[in-house]
């Protein structure tokens, strides 16, 4: 398994609440990303991090921020939490950006975010 | 919209049957990536497919690119209850993925 530590790994949380959730990486990889997986819909990318303090937004970032102040720690934090952000929410991690045949994303096991 | 289209969206089978399951798209691919999840946890890569028309075997899982580099297709042939999961093809472009919605295979024993 690729050291890739998510937490919480569940969380109940009321709506207009800060969350943060956290992911951290003992593989010195410099690529990660947070997605969220929601029934019909797959993973979504919400945002990726390309090196320390370089992030970028993906397909879903509204509402959402990330921080990438080390290596190892890459932050989501819902700043303002809304029931559709219940979700389950994906930490990923590759050692080159995207994919190719080196370089498969591995996922850490999740983070269930219920907004009530 | 998904950029990426998996069919079907559920698959129920019986073990020792095969099953197909179709990931297409209008957009093109540098390579195509198969993963397979479990309950609980995150998608484990199965496999990628870079050159158009590439065919790959992992025991009895086959993977195929389509020529245009837009679609793919996973063949499972004699299906056992311990390839019951969610299947996700992930296309590669500007060094990131897109997920499909994902195919839920289950086989019965």
């Amino acid at each position: 398994d690729a050291g890739i530590t998510q937490s919480p790994r569940h969380k109940v949380t009321e709506t207009g609440t800060p969350v943060t959730l956290r992911c951290h990486q003992t593989e010195n990889h410099r690529y990660m990303y947070w997605y969220r997986q929601d029934p019909g819909h797959g993973l979504r990318l919400i945002h990726y991090s390309y090196g320390v303090k370089d992030t970028d937004k993906g397909e879903v970032s509204d509402g959402y921020s990330v921080s990438r102040s080390k290596t190892e720690d890459f932050l989501l934090t819902l700043e303002s939490a809304t029931s559709s952000q219940t979700s389950v929410y994906f930490c990923a991690i590759s050692k080159v950006g995207g994919a190719g045949s080196d370089s498969p994303l591995h996922f850490g096991n999740g983070t269930r975010l219920t907004v009530t | 919209t998904q950029l990426l289209e998996q069919s079907p969206q559920f698959l129920s089978i019986q073990e020792g049957e095969n099953l197909t399951v179709y990931c297409n798209s209008s957009s093109v691919f540098s390579s195509l990536q198969w993963y397979r999840q479990e309950p609980g946890e995150g998608p484990v890569l199965l496999v990628t497919v870079v050159t158009g028309g590439e065919v790959k075997k992992l025991k009895r899982l086959t993977f195929q690119f389509g020529d245009a580099r837009k679609d793919s297709s996973l063949h499972i042939t004699a299906a056992q209850p311990g390839d019951t999961g969610l299947y996700l093809c992930a296309g590669a472009n500007d060094y990131k993925l897109s997920f499909g919605a994902g195919t839920t295979v289950t086989v019965r024993a």
